[in-house]
């Protein structure tokens, strides 16, 4: 069974710190995809990053970074210098890449808030 | 360029009632997955279909179908709905055949009351 975790309920910082969002994932899958979607106050999930077992590449994207670690299981999503709008739900989600499927799995996700 | 349509974006019903909701996914997009998410809670898996047949089965409470249409558009049929059953659900969509992620329409909120 998959499982996604991630244990930071709620984060708060302040305005342009640094912030860095933990995710740790459990699956039997030796391919699988990891996500990161944002879901501010208005509900919408927002997708931000996908990223599949073989490739363990860190990525970059403009303030948001990730870093995989498949040795620990691990997906973090970092966000420099943070802002008021980066305030939001973050949710952690894994998919098995099995048939037609792409059933996420989430994890309970971690409510950051920025301050200004 | 076009994203996942659902309707409505509120509804409120009464205990007992019946609810219809619809999703229509990204044009040439084969497979629309259902999720339901509970205040402060996680997006739950409920139900998804290939090519107009069920792909897979999360936790849907017999209350509840689906089906894909013939025009790949989805509808959630609700019954007896209860209080518990207010939530955001969500409707996603992708190509099985393209190695991309499930697009997310914007969610509708039924509220029971």
């Amino acid at each position: 069974a998959q499982k996604v975790t991630q244990a930071q309920t709620e984060i708060s910082v302040v305005e342009k710190e640094d912030v860095t969002l933990d995710c740790v994932y459990e699956t039997r899958d030796t391919t699988y995809y990891l996500f990161w979607y944002k879901q501010p106050p208005s509900g919408e999930l927002v997708f931000l990053i996908r990223r599949n077992s073989f490739d363990e590449q860190n990525e970059i994207s403009g303030r948001y970074s990730w870093n995989f670690q498949k040795s620990t299981s691990s997906f973090n999503f970092t966000i420099t210098a943070s802002q008021v709008v980066d305030s939001a739900v973050y949710f952690c989600a894994l998919s098995e890449a099995k048939g037609s499927a792409r059933q996420l799995t989430f994890g309970s996700g971690t409510q950051l808030t920025v301050l200004p | 360029a076009a994203g996942v349509i659902q309707s409505p974006r509120h509804l409120i019903k009464e205990k007992r009632e019946t609810a219809t909701l619809k999703c229509y996914p990204i044009p040439r997009h084969d497979t629309v997955y259902w999720y339901q998410q509970g205040p402060g809670q996680d997006p739950q898996f409920l139900i998804s279909f290939y090519e107009k047949m069920q792909s897979d089965k999360g936790s849907i409470p017999d209350r509840f179908s689906a089906q894909q249409f013939s025009d790949y558009h989805s509808e959630l049929n609700m019954s007896s709905l209860e209080l518990g059953d207010s939530a955001l659900y969500f409707c996603a969509s992708s190509h099985d055949g393209s190695d991309t992620e499930a697009f997310f329409g914007q969610g509708t909120r039924l509220t029971v009351v």
